[in-house]
């Protein structure tokens, strides 16, 4: 069955350290999106793509980053991790409009 | 004030209660709503998609759109232990390849068996 991948589910870092979450797609989905959830925020959303080599910037894009060399992957980088990102991530993906977008079970990550 | 309101509970009702959950939301220019269901530790999974004002029912689910109180709400009947989950809703205001998918914080749900 087609699904959607995070890895690593639980990452514990320290302040300043590069961090690279994981995202793999097999619906060959053409977006991808990257959220994280707070509580009292809800889920907010950090970066997106709509193709491969496309990459657009969300609301809360500050310190993150994201590459697109493939349909399946989207990789979201922290450059710097801060204690203000840790948080549940979330990566989805939908074959275009809203309602059918499929979300991964997340990556706690956890900065010290 | 957040675009998106929704009571973030924790909401318990016993088995077999009709359930309403909640949400409001300011910008008038949404059109599309929906509910997600997330169990704990888990990703969110769409549960209901409604387009404008009116009624949708999948099952024991209804969504409702009241898009003149900028109010729309999401009954359960006959409640399951199996529906003890975050509700979260979201909407936008186009359908078309708009990244801009705004949630509510979420309603912690509990039915006691």
């Amino acid at each position: 069955d087609a699904e959607i991948t995070q890895s690593p589910r639980h990452k514990i870092t320290e302040t300043g350290r590069q961090v690279t979450l994981a995202c793999h797609q097999t619906w060959n989905h053409n977006n991808m999106f990257w959220y994280r959830q707070d509580l009292g925020h809800g889920l907010r959303l950090i970066h997106y793509s709509y193709g491969v080599q496309d990459t657009n910037k969300g609301e809360v894009s500050d310190g993150y980053s994201v590459s697109r060399s493939n349909t399946e992957d989207l990789p979201l980088t922290l450059e710097s991790a801060a204690s203000s990102q840790t948080s549940v991530y979330f990566c989805a993906s939908s074959p275009g409009g809203q309602e059918k977008r499929f979300f991964g079970p997340g990556t706690r990550l956890t900065v010290l | 004030q957040k675009e998106v309101e929704q009571d973030p509970g924790p909401l318990s009702v016993p088995e077999g209660a009709i359930v309403s959950l909640n949400c409001t939301y300011s910008n008038s220019a949404f059109q599309y709503f929906m509910w997600y269901r997330q169990y704990s530790r888990k990703g969110p999974e769409l549960l209901m998609y409604t387009y404008s004002s009116g009624n949708k029912e999948d099952g024991r689910f209804t969504a409702q759109v009241d898009k003149s109180s900028k109010y729309i709400s999401l009954f359960i009947r006959d409640s399951q232990p199996s529906d003890s989950a975050t509700y979260l809703c979201a909407m936008t205001t186009s359908n078309f390849g708009n990244e801009k998918l705004t949630f509510g914080t979420g309603t912690r749900l509990t039915i006691i068996p």
